[in-house]
């Protein structure tokens, strides 16, 4: 049974641009969440996706936004790269209101 | 809201002493309570979780963690530490309520393991 896998592994983007990163849940979950994880850091909540919408926000501006499609994977967009956005990227699901496992992370790079 | 402290950002002991990662949490309501760890260059790994039935949680690779209501903690202790426990480990805190579930987390205790 396949954990949660995320895609790409490591991305390299400059200041302005634009970023797609992607989420597959484990088998049997239909709740994706996405964390931001900087450098020494421990993850900050971004949002929470349950029957492709967003349930719960963390304090993220608007350029961060997300979807989730019918067979439960997920994106998170982030328009307007800064500086600052260089980050581990970590997608987690979960069964509803269970537990949460986490993917290996997307690391994103912003010059 | 919901908050973690985890009291020491780097902590070293010898291999086959105790292990203590302190962690604390501030919730007005009860809260589930979770310890992850993180291998360098690896996503978050689940030891384990508290969510209102025992107060003596165990989990993988002989790690334990005690709920304390009254001193609003839930450290984790391993009573001898081995060298592949060297990480970086996370104590979270979240809130089932109908917004959500977010983990709200600590920032992090790495835990080094010397022969």
């Amino acid at each position: 049974d396949a954990g949660v896998t995320q895609s790409p592994t490591h991305l390299i983007k400059t200041r302005g641009q634009q970023v797609t990163l992607r989420c597959s849940p484990k088998s049997g979950h239909d709740t994706v969440s996405w964390y931001q994880q900087a450098l020494g850091q421990g993850p900050q909540f971004i949002f929470q996706y349950y029957e492709e919408e967003e349930r719960q926000r963390g304090n993220f501006p608007d350029r961060f936004s997300g979807h989730q499609f019918p067979n439960y994977s997920s994106e998170l967009n982030v328009n307007a790269l800064l500086l600052g956005d260089s980050a581990l990227y970590l997608c987690a699901s979960s069964r509803e209101w269970d537990t949460q496992y986490f993917g290996p992370g997307t690391r994103l790079t912003v010059l | 809201a919901q908050s973690v402290t985890q009291l020491g950002s780097h902590v070293s002991v010898s291999e086959g002493a105790l292990v203590l990662l302190r962690c604390n949490y501030s919730s007005s309501v009860p809260p589930y309570l979770f310890w992850y760890v993180q291998y360098p260059n690896q996503g978050l790994q689940l030891l384990l979780k508290y969510t209102s039935a025992a107060t003596l949680v165990k989990g993988i690779n002989g790690f334990e963690a005690e709920f304390k209501k009254s001193e609003t903690s839930f450290h984790l202790t391993k009573p001898s530490a081995h060298m592949s426990d060297a990480a970086e480990y996370f104590c979270a805190v979240s809130v089932h309520n109908q917004a959500g579930t977010a983990l709200i987390f600590g920032k992090g205790t790495t835990l080094s393991v010397s022969s």
